[in-house]
Formats: C-alpha cells, structure tokens, sequence
C-alpha cells in the first residue's frame, strides 16, 4: 500500500506561471518530508525539505507548504521556468531527517511550456 | 568534485547470473542507501547502512545482497534470487540529518 502518493502524473504549465505540485500521505509518523527534481537517465536532486514542525519554508523560487492535518504537502514554483521540467518526486521520512530511508511518491512529470 | 560514483551506467546480464553494482562515495558520509526504480513508479528502498561493517534491510531487500566494509563503498549484488531484477538502481548517501544525495543509476537489463 502507498504510503505516499502523488496523484498526478504529469502537468503542463505555461513559462512565468506558478507550477503547484501536490502529495498525500498516510503514515501520520511520517515527519520529514522532501522533494527531490530528476532528468531522465540521472539521479534525484534535493530541491527543498521541510520538517512537521513547520507549515511552510521557501528557498529562492521554491516553497513548501505542509498541512499535517490534511496529510498533505505542495510544493510550489514561481515563477516557473523551462529547465523546471522534469519528473519531481516527493518522499517522507520518521525521524532523523531520513537516516532510515526514504518513501518516495511515484512523481509528477512537470511540463513548462514557452 | 565531490559526489556518488556509481558504474557501470549500463548492464546485462544472462538470467540466473548474480550481479555486482557499484557504489563509490567521497563525500564522508556515514549513511549509504541502495533504491530501485521501475518505470512509472517512486524509488523503493532495497538496503541501507548508517554504518560500516553495518547494513539493514529496507522494503524490498528479497533477493538481494550488500556489504559496507569501507566508508566510501556500498556494493549491491543482485542475486538469482531476485525474480524481477530488470530496473534501474541508485544509490545514494547522507551525514546526519542532512538531505540525501543520489548517483546517476545503474540500468540493469536481464536477458
């Protein structure tokens, strides 16, 4: 069963407009939390990360917004920008900041179109 | 320049053939992590160490093998035993609390 999920699968968002990714969890131990940004044939870069004890933390173009009691996280991009497209994977850790592994979502594939 | 060495990029083998994939890391970090991932779907944890000369099992470790003998090296062979090995592997490491940081993959093709 997933314990975290992304149900969307890809989406199209013009260049300069917010781009809004979002992800459901279940596992109400789940208190770390992260999206990671890949290119085909590469491996996941960190993009941002936020802990439950916050509701929001932003770096530059990037912001995460955490609602614990919905179990849900977005993260948003503004504005976006043509090398923004990839596949964004979210993913949540219990404790430790992930030291035991992550649970990733299945990914949203990000469409930035000029 | 400081990162996760992971070779081959590509690799074959025949079924029933165990399979060595290789992990390399100079960044000094403690915690090594081995996920898989299939097409359409997130990563899934298969091992992990926080420690050398100690590793544990994640949520799909059936089939598979690792050893942490040195810091900078996490080795995962994939053993006939795996029943559906084709996939692509990353690795990955971390210090602390700190965000974990992924090679580019082995694509491992079974034929």
């Amino acid at each position: 069963d997933q314990q975290v999920k992304q149900n969307s699968p890809s989406l199209s968002v013009q260049e300069g407009r917010i781009s809004i990714l979002n992800c459901d969890y279940t596992n109400s131990m789940f208190d770390y939390f992260l999206w990671y940004k890949k290119y085909p044939a590469e491996g996941p870069t960190f993009l941002i990360s936020i802990s439950s004890i916050k509701d929001k933390n932003e770096d530059g173009r990037f912001t995460v917004f955490l609602n614990k009691s919905a179990k849900h996280l977005s993260l948003h991009i503004v504005p976006s920008q043509p090398g923004d497209s990839a596949v964004y994977f979210c993913a949540a850790s219990v404790g430790g900041g992930g030291a035991d592994g992550l649970t990733f979502g299945k990914g949203t594939h990000l469409i930035i179109q000029p | 320049d400081g990162g996760i060495t992971q070779s081959p990029k590509y690799l074959f083998r025949k079924e029933g053939q165990n399979v060595t994939l290789s992990c390399e890391q100079n960044l000094n970090h403690d915690a090594m992590y081995w996920y898989r991932q299939d097409p359409g779907q997130g990563l899934r944890l298969i091992y992990y160490s926080q420690i050398v000369n100690d590793f544990q099992k994640g949520d799909i470790a059936e089939g598979y093998s690792v050893s942490r003998e040195k810091k900078e090296s996490f080795p995962l062979t994939v053993t006939s035993a795996q029943k559906n090995p084709t996939a692509f592997y990353l690795c990955a490491s971390s210090q602390g609390s700190q965000p974990q940081h992924f090679g580019d993959g082995t694509r491992l093709s079974i034929l």
